[in-house]
């Protein structure tokens, strides 16, 4: 089984900031890997695929990069809805998910 | 717009069957260019792929739970199903279904249900 390892556990930012979370996986996972926004009490959103393409509606501010084994998701300028939990997965061996990162108000 | 929903029992007692189905609303199951499946999260925790299942009834599951899972579909109701068996506490979770994208069986999860909560309790 593939192990995805996010980083860090909870970031606080203020709203305007940048953000940047990180997802290691414990073997090569080529670009097949995916990021997810959830809030509470709602389902995970798709935000980018392949490492790096945004979904449908996606805001330009939210951009992936990596291949491999380590990938970051940005989020150049923190908006209020912005504030939730984050999910990276990878789909190259089947679907492992990382544990999240959790994005909060500073 | 496509629509998922999942139905079923929000309380299963030890030992018996969890049972799911997901209704899609918008585009159908038999679609070649998708496939469909089921994602699990225990209150508090994070999300765990329990299966896919591909329109013409070819299944995928989850190693750990493959014993346990079975995911079938019903095209002429646009509908696909889970059925865990011997279910404990462990299996309480919030169960999502979602229609999965991609190519080949490099597949993401690309629209979720809102999700059903499943409580194994007596």
């Amino acid at each position: 089984e593939i192990v995805m390892t996010q980083s860090p556990a909870t970031l606080s930012v203020s709203p305007g900031e940048r953000a940047t979370l990180s997802c290691r996986a414990s073997q090569s996972v080529r670009s097949n890997l995916a990021w997810f926004q959830q809030k509470p009490g709602q389902a995970p959103r798709l935000l980018i695929y392949g490492a790096s393409t945004r979904a449908t509606g996606i805001p330009a501010r939210f951009s992936g990069s990596g291949s491999g084994t380590d990938f970051t998701l940005t989020i150049s300028s923190l908006q209020s809805e912005d504030f939730a939990v984050y999910y990276c997965q990878q789909y190259n061996n089947w679907w492992t998910f990382g544990q999240g990162t959790k994005v909060e108000i500073k | 717009q496509l629509q998922l929903q999942e139905s079923g029992p929000g309380l299963v007692k030890p030992s018996e069957t969890l049972s799911l189905t997901c209704t899609v609303s918008g585009g159908p199951v038999s679609s070649s260019s998708y496939y469909w499946g089921w994602v699990r999260q225990p209150p508090g925790k994070g999300l765990e792929w329990i299966g896919t299942i591909y329109y013409i009834g070819k299944t995928y599951y989850n190693p750990s739970l493959k014993s346990r899972v079975t995911i079938s579909v019903d095209t002429s109701k646009n509908q696909f199903s889970l059925k865990l068996s011997s279910v404990t506490a462990a299996d309480t979770a919030v169960y999502y279904c979602s229609r999965q994208a991609g190519i080949q069986l490099w597949l993401y999860p690309d629209q979720w249900g809102q999700g059903t909560l499943v409580t194994v309790s007596s």
